[in-house]
C-alpha cells in the first residue's frame, strides 16, 4: 500500500523569502504525484501533478515540484513568497493502473508573515 | 457558477440524529468522492463512486451511506451523528483515472454535540 509523509506540519516564513515543503512518499508501483492548496475557508484546488516525463514541475502561482525518485521525494518549493501564499498544502499520490484513489498526507500549514 | 456544491456549508446537530450532506456537479464526471478532513490528519476517504451503479467504501466508511441518485448528485448521509463524526466534509469529482485531477467542492462543516 502506499502512503504520503510531510515532514512538516507547519512553515513560518517571512514575506519574499523562499520556501520548501517536503513530502516523500512510499508504493511499490509507478505513482503520480499532486500538490494541492487550500486557502482559509475553501475547497482544495490542484497547484501541479507529475504524471511522466521531465522530474521538474511548474504549477500556478509561481510553485514548482521536483519528483525524485530516488529518494521518494516530491518536494514543493517557491523562490519568494507572498502574504496569499498563506494556506494549507497537501501532496497526495495515486498509483499507476490503480483505480486512481487518491492518498493524501497531513498537510504543512504555511504562514507568510510580513 | 460554481462547478461542485455542496449543502449544506454548516451544520450543527444533536448525537443521534440522522444527517444528510448533498453534493452536486456540472462538470459532467463520472466519478465522485467523500471525505473528512480533521485538524493534523489530512483528508481520508470516506466513500466513491465510478457511476451511478458503482459505489465503494473507502478508508472510513463506517457510520456513513451513500447514495448516487445521479451521474451529478452524491449523498453523504450518517445515520446516527456522534461526536467524533464532527468534521469538516469535501465532496470531489473527477475523470478516470489515477492521472487526473480531483475538484473539490468548498466543504460543509458538521458539528455534532
Amino acid at each position: 500500500a502506499q502512503s504520503v509523509t510531510q515532514l512538516d506540519s507547519q512553515v513560518p516564513v517571512f514575506e519574499e523569502a523562499p520556501v520548501e515543503l517536503r513530502c516523500n512518499y512510499s508504493s511499490s508501483v509507478s505513482v503520480y504525484l499532486f500538490w494541492y492548496v487550500q486557502y482559509p475557508n475553501q475547497g482544495l484546488q490542484l497547484l501541479l501533478k507529475y504524471l511522466s516525463g521531465s522530474t521538474l514541475v511548474k504549477g500556478i502561482n509561481g510553485f514548482e515540484a521536483e519528483f525524485n525518485k530516488s529518494q521518494t521525494s516530491f518536494h514543493l518549493r517557491k523562490p519568494s513568497v507572498h502574504i496569499s501564499d498563506t494556506a494549507e498544502y497537501f501532496c497526495a499520490v495515486s498509483t499507476v493502473g490503480s483505480q486512481g484513489n487518491l492518498i493524501f498526507g497531513k498537510g504543512t500549514k504555511l504562514s507568510v508573515k510580513p | 457558477d460554481a462547478d461542485v456544491t455542496q449543502t449544506p456549508r454548516n451544520r450543527i446537530t444533536k448525537t443521534g440524529k440522522r444527517i444528510m450532506l448533498e453534493c452536486s456537479q456540472t462538470k459532467g464526471h463520472d466519478r465522485m468522492y467523500w471525505y473528512r478532513q480533521d485538524p493534523g490528519l489530512g483528508l481520508r476517504l470516506i466513500y466513491y463512486s465510478f457511476d451511478v451503479k458503482d459505489i465503494n467504501k473507502g478508508e472510513i466508511s463506517d457510520g456513513y451511506s451513500v447514495s448516487r441518485q445521479a451521474q451529478a448528485k452524491f449523498s453523504l448521509s450518517l445515520e446516527s451523528a456522534i461526536p467524533n463524526q464532527t468534521a469538516l466534509y469535501f465532496c470531489a469529482t473527477s475523470e478516470g483515472g489515477g492521472r487526473n485531477e480531483q475538484f473539490f467542492g468548498p466543504g460543509t462543516r458538521l458539528t455534532v454535540l
